[in-house]
């Protein structure tokens, strides 16, 4: 089945660094993928929607700024969490849109900013 | 926007019982998805359903789409101990975006 691999599965960094997370679809090509972000026993909320060779859209209340998203490739979608704060700590996840219908998810990267 | 009312919050149930957890819109959407997530992990699909009124099964798991299309619930059979973690529903509208709106979850434990 398509699978997406996500790294890395765990990240500590301190304040004021940044922070980059992989996806990687990796027998299939993602024109499509989504970012999410989970905090502890909360929903996964969407953060930006990421196609292949063109710009990132963010959602409402979501720093573009902050939150750099490349999609350079079709296998390879990219998240940087800027000049990360206490407050960035959180449970951040990539889903890759199946062409078949349907979305994969990737293993999910828990950040702590300290 | 879209929001999804994912209900019970949380259960605990002895093992072999059978657990029930629905999800409601305001609005329409065109497909739902049932996902299980376990703690650290990223959420893995349950069930499928893109059709009105479609009922289908997974195992133990069944699951339906709502006929006015605001609705779906997941029921468990025979719970085991394995099926702790937690359920969460996801619905996606008719914009070509593919976004999906997930519910808040239903967390279930189950006691041996």
């Amino acid at each position: 089945g398509a699978v997406v691999s996500q790294h890395p599965s765990r990240v500590i960094c301190k304040s004021g660094t940044s922070v980059k997370i992989e996806c990687r679809s990796l027998d299939f090509q993602a024109t499509t993928m989504f970012w999410y972000r989970q905090f502890p026993k909360q929903s996964l909320m969407l953060m930006a929607t990421s196609n292949e060779g063109s710009k990132a859209t963010y959602e409402q209340g979501v720093e573009k700024d902050k939150f750099l998203i490349n999609h350079a490739s079709l296998t390879l979608s990219t998240l940087t969490v800027t000049s990360a704060h206490p407050e960035d700590s959180s449970f951040y996840i990539c889903s890759a849109r199946l062409l078949v219908g349907g979305y994969t998810f990737g293993s999910g990267t828990r950040l702590t900013v300290v | 926007g879209q929001q999804l009312n994912q209900s019970p919050q949380s259960m605990f149930i002895q093992e072999g019982e059978d657990v029930s957890m629905n999800c409601t819109s305001s609005s329409i959407f065109n497909t739902w998805l049932w996902y299980k997530q376990d703690p650290g992990e990223g959420p893995v699909l349950l069930i499928a359903l893109y059709k009105a009124g479609e009922l289908t099964s997974n195992g133990r798991l069944t699951a339906q789409f709502g006929i006015t299309r605001k609705d779906s619930f997941l029921n468990i059979s025979a719970s085991i101990p394995s099926d702790v973690g937690i359920y969460f529903c996801a619905g996606r509208g008719s914009s070509n975006t593919g976004k999906l709106i997930f519910g808040q979850g239903t967390t279930l434990q189950v006691k041996p």
